[in-house]
C-alpha cells in the first residue's frame, strides 16, 4: 500500500512568491494534516482538512491557506513569501476525523521550501 | 492549552547504552500519546503510541507507558544501536473535540556512537 505522498521534495522561491504544495493521503484516509518544521522551532500545526473541509488551523497568518479536493489530496498554499517561511513542510493522513476513529497519523517526506 | 515537555538534548550514548527520554504532558482530558522518529532527510515515522492510562506501547525495543497521575510518556530503550541515532519527537492528540491535531514536543536528537 502506497504512503502519503508529497511533491515537489525542494522548492526554492523569492520573497513575496507563492508556493504550492501538494499531497496525496493513503487511499481510503479522508483527514489530511499539515505541519511546518522550522529550524529551531520544532513541528508547528498549520491546518487540518477533512471530506473537503477545513477542519482547525493553527496559528498562521492568512497568508497559509489550502484546499482538500475531492480525491482527499491536498493543497497548501503560501502567499507573500518571507524568509522565515523556509522550512520543511509535512503532510499527515488520517483514516477519519471521528473520535472512534484511530489517531493514528501518517506521515509523508516533506517538502523543503527554500525562501530567498 | 495542550502542550509536550521533552527532555531537551542533544543526547549522546556508546552503543548498547540504556536509552531515556524524557516526556511530560499538559492536556484535559485522556489524551493519546505518541512517540514519532525521524531520521536524517526523512519525514516522521510513528514508533509507538498509548491511549489510556497505563497503556504499554512498544516497537523495536522501544517503550513507554502512559502515566496519568505524573502526566509522563517516557521513552526507554534498553540497548540502543548506532541505526537508532534520529530525532524523537512525543505528541500528544486530544480525546473529542475540534482540536485532533497533533501537538509535538521540541524533539531530542540521539547520537549512538559504535
Amino acid at each position: 500500500e502506497a504512503g502519503v505522498t508529497q511533491s515537489p521534495t525542494h522548492l526554492i522561491k523569492t520573497r513575496g512568491q507563492q508556493a504550492t504544495l501538494r499531497c496525496s493521503p493513503i487511499s481510503g484516509h479522508t483527514s489530511v494534516y499539515w505541519y511546518q518544521q522550522a529550524l529551531g522551532l520544532g513541528l508547528q500545526f498549520l491546518l487540518w482538512y477533512d471530506e473537503g473541509e477545513e477542519r482547525n488551523r493553527g496559528n498562521f497568518p492568512p497568508r497559509f491557506s489550502g484546499r482538500q479536493f475531492p480525491n482527499y489530496s491536498s493543497e497548501l498554499n503560501v502567499n507573500a513569501l518571507e524568509l522565515e517561511d523556509s522550512a520543511l513542510y509535512l503532510c499527515a493522513s488520517r483514516l477519519g476525523r471521528g473520535p472512534e476513529m484511530s489517531n493514528e497519523q501518517f506521515f509523508g517526506p516533506g517538502t523543503r521550501l527554500t525562501v530567498l | 492549552g495542550n502542550s509536550v515537555t521533552q527532555m531537551e538534548g542533544p543526547v549522546t550514548l556508546s552503543e548498547e547504552a540504556f536509552l531515556t527520554i524524557n516526556c511530560t504532558y499538559t492536556a484535559t482530558g485522556y489524551p493519546s500519546l505518541f512517540w514519532y522518529v525521524q531520521y536524517p532527510g526523512e519525514g516522521l515515522q510513528l514508533l509507538l503510541k498509548a491511549t489510556k492510562a497505563d497503556d504499554k506501547g512498544s516497537n523495536k525495543g522501544f517503550e513507554a507507558t502512559y502515566r496519568k497521575e505524573t502526566t509522563s510518556f517516557h521513552l526507554e530503550k534498553g540497548s540502543v544501536q548506532v541505526s537508532d541515532s534520529a530525532v524523537y519527537f512525543c505528541a500528544l492528540m486530544p480525546f473529542g473535540g475540534s482540536a485532533r491535531q497533533l501537538t509535538f514536543g521540541s524533539g531530542t536528537q540521539l547520537t549512538v556512537l559504535p
